[in-house]
């Protein structure tokens, strides 16, 4: 069974430091690992996707497939990034789509 | 484009008395279709998935059902709430292919 763990449920940080958002996963096959983000009062939105490999508003995450991780970064963070982050895997070639618990990024002035 | 509406925004029912929750996709066809609850600490939980009309795959044992009478159309159903059917609730679709999950609006559902 697949499942997704993100073990922090609030990361407090202060502007300007770096940012890390673990999401750790277990699925024995080739996953697509995804990172969404709701920001006050806004629909949940996707953030990034592994296989873009792009960094979306200043974050970036790898995946690593030996540690089954897909951890959040960005260096600088900015009060505009306080929101609650999800982590989600879907299966390759399945339509189920596993997301974490949450964690809820503060970013203090 | 490609967009998703939920209704209705809130929702206040009675323990005992029904529900229906409806979601509808426009600008896209076949799409997989997707119910989630979230509740704080607990993440988003997957209730109902469809891949097609007439096809739903439920994630977990509860009150509730879903049902899919056409293709971009989705709606969650219960026959008599219970106090603990109270949540939010998400609608999602993804395309066939894989990819992007598109989120509605969510209901805010309270049983009293």
């Amino acid at each position: 069974a697949q499942r997704v763990t993100q073990p922090e449920k609030l990361l407090s940080v202060f502007k300007g430091a770096p940012v890390e958002l673990k999401c750790n996963y277990s699925y024995s096959g080739s996953p697509e690992l995804f990172w969404y983000v709701q920001y006050s009062r806004q629909r949940l939105q996707l953030l990034l996707r592994h296989i873009s490999r792009e960094s979306i508003k200043g974050f970036t995450a790898d995946l690593n497939k030996g540690e089954t991780s897909f951890h959040l970064k960005k260096p600088f963070a900015q009060e505009e990034d306080s929101a609650m982050y999800y982590c989600a895997l879907r299966p390759g070639g399945y339509q189920k789509v596993t997301f974490g618990t949450g964690t809820k990024l503060q970013v203090i002035p | 484009s490609q967009t998703i509406h939920q209704w209705p925004a809130t929702l206040v029912q009675p323990v005992g008395s029904p529900l229906s929750l409806e979601c509808t996709v426009e600008g896209t066809s076949n799409p997989n279709l997707y119910w989630y609850r979230q509740a704080a600490g607990r993440g988003l939980q997957l209730l109902f998935y469809s891949v097609g009309i007439g096809q739903i795959s439920s994630e977990v044992p509860q009150n509730l059902s879903a049902s899919r009478p056409q293709d971009r159309q989705f709606i969650l159903s219960s026959k008599k709430l219970l106090l603990s059917d109270s949540g939010f609730y998400l609608c999602a679709w993804i395309p066939a292919g894989g990819g992007e999950a598109f989120f509605g609006q969510g209901t805010r559902l309270t049983v009293v």
